[in-house]
């Protein structure tokens, strides 16, 4: 049984167009994460939710709107794709508090705009 | 400065080698300490938590300076399964966790 899944696992759409990527997670984990990694590689948080409830937002453009229905789910719609949005998309969960913050990640979406 | 640095590599070893990698980090109240794996194209997986005192998994060391504020990541005798990005990740609980990934370092293990 895959931990944390995304969906899907690529994404090619025109500059203009609203997309959602999926992510469910069956570990229980209070806390799931959005991040983003460029081409150059980095790994950057977008978004933290801790059981339903936003906790971190870092500087991410209005057009994205995280939503998390219930813990085990965090989707992400992105409004008004740019060029600039192509990344990879990952979805992670952990479990918050006592130095128990390892993260468990989706597969990836990856995300091309054309 | 960036809040957590490592040297991007690509670090090239033959099978067999001991390699190691550094990553130093900005903020002092940082709490948790790991290093992550990254092969191509794959989400980053955990390799291992950083404490203190060191700790060791098979082949791989890992090692907390909070003194001199980074942690290090000893691989011995490297396997061509090694190959992948190591990821150095930092939590700070300042205001909140905050988890920051490092760049990461390329290892290529060479037959």
């Amino acid at each position: 049984d895959t931990a944390v899944s995304q969906t899907p696992k690529y994404l090619v759409t025109q500059m203009g167009n609203d997309k959602s990527i999926k992510c469910e997670q069956n570990l229980g984990h209070d806390t799931m994460y959005w991040y983003k990694q460029d081409s150059k590689k980095f790994l950057k948080i977008m978004f933290s939710y801790n059981n339903k409830e936003l906790i971190i937002n870092e500087t991410v453009p209005n057009r994205f709107s995280p939503k998390s229905p219930d813990k085990a789910h965090l989707n992400l719609h992105i409004n008004s794709l740019e060029l600039g949005d192509s990344a990879v998309y990952f979805c992670a969960s952990s479990q918050q508090g006592q130095g128990l913050e390892k993260l468990f990640f989706g597969s990836g979406t990856q995300l091309s705009v054309l | 400065r960036k809040e957590v640095e490592q040297d991007p590599g690509p670090f090239n070893v033959p099978e067999g080698a001991t390699v190691a990698f550094n990553c130093t980090y900005s903020n002092s109240a940082s709490q948790s300490f790991f290093w992550y794996r990254q092969d191509c194209r794959k989400e980053p997986k955990l390799l291992m938590s950083v404490y203190s005192s060191g700790n060791e998994d098979g082949r791989f060391t890992a090692q907390l300076n909070r003194a001199s504020q980074y942690i290090s990541l000893l691989i011995r005798d490297s396997k061509l399964s090694d190959s992948a990005t190591y990821l150095c990740v930092v939590i700070g609980n300042t205001g909140g966790f905050k988890t920051i990934f490092g760049a990461g370092t390329r290892l290529f293990v060479k037959a």
